[in-house]
């Protein structure tokens, strides 16, 4: 089965540039979905396919994604910024949907 | 306003049943896709199954094809996930989530607020 796997946990500064990695193979040749998720809430929604963004979601959420590697960007963090991150795709070779191992961002 | 709301968690013994129900509404429920996603306390999401719009196609993950049931009712705005055989490791939030089309692929972007099913003696 395909996995995705994500970096357990990344730490930022406020003001400062987070990066959160989703490695699968050959995940360029996918489309991409990110969720934030913050403690006791649903996820949210924040990039779909690879880079773009749902409406009310800010600039400073980004995506790019290629080769081996699909990367959440966030830019200028805040400290409302602090959640889980997951990555998805879809599995066509299985007809099932994958989520990455989820990252805990962590606002300094 | 868009909205899911599930229903139907509660406690159950290992190897009962128990039947999640979840409620749309503001949205054209008979033109979206739906799933139902999981998570185990403390743990990641888990997708668990997927249903079309008209239940022509389903999917499950393996950890419950078998046990588990998908289902919808359009005229009634609902999803339904029959689970059988419970186990232990079945205890979680129980999500359902609107599966929307993008241009390049399918996204979660509604989730409702989650229904916890715990499976113990």
């Amino acid at each position: 089965s395909y996995v995705l796997t994500q970096p357990p946990s990344v730490s930022v500064a406020p003001g400062k540039t987070a990066r959160i990695t989703c490695g699968g193979n050959n995940i360029g040749s996918k489309s991409v979905h990110w969720y934030q998720q913050k403690p006791g809430q649903a996820p949210v929604l924040v990039v779909y396919d690879d880079s773009d963004r749902p409406s009310g979601i800010p600039e400073r959420f980004s995506g790019s994604n290629s080769g081996n590697t699909a990367t959440l960007t966030i830019s200028r963090v805040e400290a409302g910024d602090e959640a889980d991150y997951y990555c998805q795709v879809w599995d066509s070779s299985s007809d099932h949907y994958v989520f990455g191992t989820g990252t805990k961002v962590t606002v300094l | 306003e868009v909205q899911l709301v599930e229903s139907g968690g509660g406690l159950v013994q290992p190897g009962g049943s128990l039947r999640l129900s979840c409620a749309a509404s503001g949205f054209t429920f008979s033109s979206y896709s739906m799933n139902w996603v999981r998570q185990a306390p403390g743990k990641g999401l888990e997708w668990v199954s997927y249903i079309s719009s008209s239940s022509s196609t389903i999917y499950y993950a393996d950890s419950v094809k078998g046990r588990f049931t998908i289902s919808r009712d359009n005229a009634k705005n609902s999803l339904y996930l029959q689970m059988n055989s419970l186990r232990a490791e079945d205890t979680a939030v129980y999500y359902c989530a609107r599966d929307r089309r993008y241009p390049d692929g399918d996204a979660f972007d509604i989730w409702g607020q989650g229904t916890m099913v715990t499976v113990s003696s």
